[in-house]
């Protein structure tokens, strides 16, 4: 089964850049897709084929992918994006999800 | 505005069988293919299963192969999970969620919107 490898956690100060990375074997022929789950609601999309950005979310959200690496970077990160986030991939006709990376941003 | 509405979670034993539904709103429901995606309790995402816009052409998530059956009905904007032989595991609050296309066989797709989900309970 193919399988994408985030961090636990990351933490960074309001105003400051966070970058949550995404890892798995061959990324890069594939597209990555970013979803976003505040506490006690539904994922939303922040991010969908690498680097584009749905309608609605804020211009902070930006994506990027090289080599076997996926990145969600949220420039000027505000209290109102604490939240887990998950990338996702496909493996085949079979999605596959990452971990999760908790983002706290204090 | 696009709206799906998950019904139908529980308290089940295991072995036995449940059944979702998923109320589609506010776009062409026979245009698209959909998915269901669940969590368990303080966990991640799990893709559970995916639907063409026909019905033609499922995908499943190797767990739940042979026990659980996605489909839908067109006519009345529903989609459906059915849940057999239901194990301890399968605990989670299960989602509907929408593809941006109609087919399952596609590596571009992503999922949006999402439902507020049902949440399945299997314990004896």
């Amino acid at each position: 089964s193919y399988d994408l490898t985030q961090p636990l956690s990351v933490s960074v100060s309001p105003g400051q850049t966070a970058a949550v990375t995404c890892s798995g074997d061959k990324l890069q022929d594939r597209f990555v897709f970013w979803y976003q789950q505040k506490t006690g609601q539904s994922p939303v999309v922040v991010m969908y084929q690498d680097s584009k950005r749905p309608s609605g979310i804020p211009e902070r959200f930006s994506g990027s992918s090289s080599g076997n690496t996926a990145t969600l970077t949220i420039g000027g990160a505000q209290v109102v994006d604490e939240a887990y986030y998950y990338c996702q991939a496909w493996d085949g006709t079979t999605a596959v999800f990452g971990s999760g990376t908790k983002v706290t941003v204090l | 505005e696009v709206q799906l509405v998950e019904s139908g979670g529980g308290l089940v034993q295991p072995g036995r069988s449940l059944r979702l539904s998923c109320e589609a709103s506010g776009f062409t429901f026979d245009d698209f293919a959909m998915h269901w995606v669940r969590q368990a309790p303080g966990k991640g995402l799990e893709w559970v299963a995916g639907l063409s816009w026909n019905g033609d052409r499922l995908a499943y998530e190797d767990s739940v192969k042979g026990r659980f059956t996605i489909s839908r009905d067109n006519a009345r904007n529903l989609l459906f999970l059915q849940m057999d032989n239901l194990r301890d595991e399968d605990t989670a609050l299960y989602y509907c969620t929408k593809a941006p296309g109609s087919t399952v066989n596609t590596q571009n797709h992503w999922f949006d919107p999402w439902g507020q989900g049902a949440l399945v309970t299997v314990s004896s």
